[in-house]
């Protein structure tokens, strides 16, 4: 079965901190996805990658192909971004390329 | 521009009642697609469709249908709600599988 794994579950830390959540997937994937879902529930996408590295702010998510690896950073976190961050993977052969979710990485960022 | 609408965003159905939630984009998005959050769980997808006309199961189908006449709309029927259909529902657009996926702000359902 192709599975996401995230790690960790939870996460607290202090404001300024840098943060780093990990994802993990089993077979070749065509792109990963990193979202944030925030305390009122709605998803946003934050990256989507195949290879490389990427950076939006704050935000930085890499992807390591032959390890099956990736990981979003925070860099100096804030309140603001607390929030539940999933992982998503795309597999190659999967059914019509749906998403694969993980179960998400819950953050509290304390001030 | 609004993206993902979706309705309505609180639901409380008895046992054995019928609903339709609804979602609409305005992006022209082809890929359309709905799923259930649960406690402890990763989403799970429940229909999806690769464009209007065309709909296909995911991993957990049973006890919804959807339909696609347009290629805005693609609202998710539950036939005869049952307590294991308590969820948080999203609806969800892309301009193609597996790319960057927009998302209705969720529908969270009870089924007393």
């Amino acid at each position: 079965k192709n599975e996401v794994e995230q790690s960790p579950q939870n996460l607290t830390a202090q404001e300024g901190e840098f943060i780093t959540i990990n994802c993990s997937y089993s077979v070749g994937i065509s792109a990963l996805h990193w979202l944030q879902q925030h305390p009122g529930g709605g998803i946003v996408s934050l990256f989507m990658l195949s290879s490389g590295k990427k950076k939006h702010g704050r935000l930085i998510a890499t992807i390591n192909i032959q390890e099956k690896h990736s990981s979003l950073h925070i860099t100096a976190s804030h309140p603001r971004d607390s929030a539940v961050y999933i992982c998503a993977v795309t597999y190659y052969g999967g059914s019509q390329g749906n998403l694969i979710f993980g179960k998400g990485t819950k953050l509290s960022v304390k001030p | 521009n609004a993206g993902v609408t979706q309705t309505p965003k609180f639901q409380v159905l008895k046992t054995g009642q019928s609903m339709t939630l609804q979602c609409a984009q305005d992006m022209n998005h082809e890929y359309m697609s709905w799923y259930r959050q649960d406690p402890g769980m990763g989403l799970r997808l429940i229909h999806y469709s690769v464009g209007a006309g065309i709909t296909d199961q995911g991993e957990v189908p049973n006890g919804y249908n959807v339909s696609r006449s347009t290629t805005e709309d693609f609202p998710l029927r539950l036939l005869s709600a049952a307590p294991s259909q308590t969820s948080v529902y999203f609806c969800a657009s892309s301009l193609g599988v597996g790319l960057r996926a927009f998302f209705g702000q969720g529908t969270r359902l009870t089924v007393v």
